[in-house]
């Protein structure tokens, strides 16, 4: 398997403007985590999906954050409208039967908002 | 809720020395723990993770951990630390609180390891 598959790796915008980051999870895993890296705040789960429903989205920032998983294979995460603020590397994560077992990372998406 | 503090931010260490990161949990229950390494620009990687029984736990890499509930503590160590192992290393804690399933991070340990 090619691992957590997160596109792009990097992405540079202006303030304002809308930001979609994509993550594709390792074939028959059930579960899908976000998370968002910075120097201040360390590693922060933003929410996290079973079976493709959002569980806990306690730590989404706020409503400019949006996450949705359409499918088993997919999600995205959508900040609008961005903010210099959340400039951070954002990961996603999956594994089979939540955080007990090894949870697999992406190589992670660096936004910068200008 | 379950926090982790990892009072080292940075530890250099001569390559061939010993190592030991510090990470302390608070969490009311008995918890899993576990240690990641992230390389640059690379995600995050599990080296071991403790549930229960034996309180000395071995990973990958030559790494292994104790767990040490007087002190709620659960501190990384190796043997013998070879240049590939600078990179930054989490310690974190996890919980099935409110019916969740969640992992709560450290805020990392930068290794820098002299040749």
């Amino acid at each position: 398997d090619a691992g957590v598959i997160q596109s792009p790796r990097h992405e540079v915008t202006e303030m304002g403007q809308e930001v979609t980051l994509r993550c594709k999870p390792i074939s028959g895993h059930d579960y899908l985590f976000w998370y968002r890296q910075t120097m201040m705040r360390g590693l922060e789960l933003l929410i996290y999906f079973n079976n493709n429903v959002p569980i806990d989205d306690s730590g989404m920032p706020e409503d400019r954050f949006s996450a949705k998983m359409p499918n088993a294979s997919f999600s995205t995460l959508k900040i609008q409208p961005s903010e210099p603020r959340d400039s951070a590397v954002y990961f996603c994560a999956s594994s089979i039967g939540g955080f007990r077992n090894i949870q697999y990372f992406g190589a992670g998406t660096r936004l910068s908002v200008l | 809720a379950q926090s982790v503090t990892q009072p080292d931010i940075h530890i250099t260490v001569s390559e061939g020395a010993s190592l030991e990161l510090r990470c302390n949990y608070s969490y009311g229950a008995t918890p899993y723990l576990f240690w990641y390494v992230q390389s640059p620009g690379q995600g995050l990687q599990l080296l071991l993770k403790y549930f229960s029984g034996d309180t000395l736990v071995q990973g990958i890499k030559g790494f292994e951990a104790e767990f040490k509930r007087s002190q709620s503590s659960f501190n990384l160590r190796k043997p013998s630390v070879h240049w590939s192992d600078a990179a930054e290393y989490f310690c974190a804690v996890g919980a099935l609180t409110g019916g969740g399933n969640k992992l709560t991070f450290g805020t990392g340990t930068q290794l820098k390891v002299e040749l």
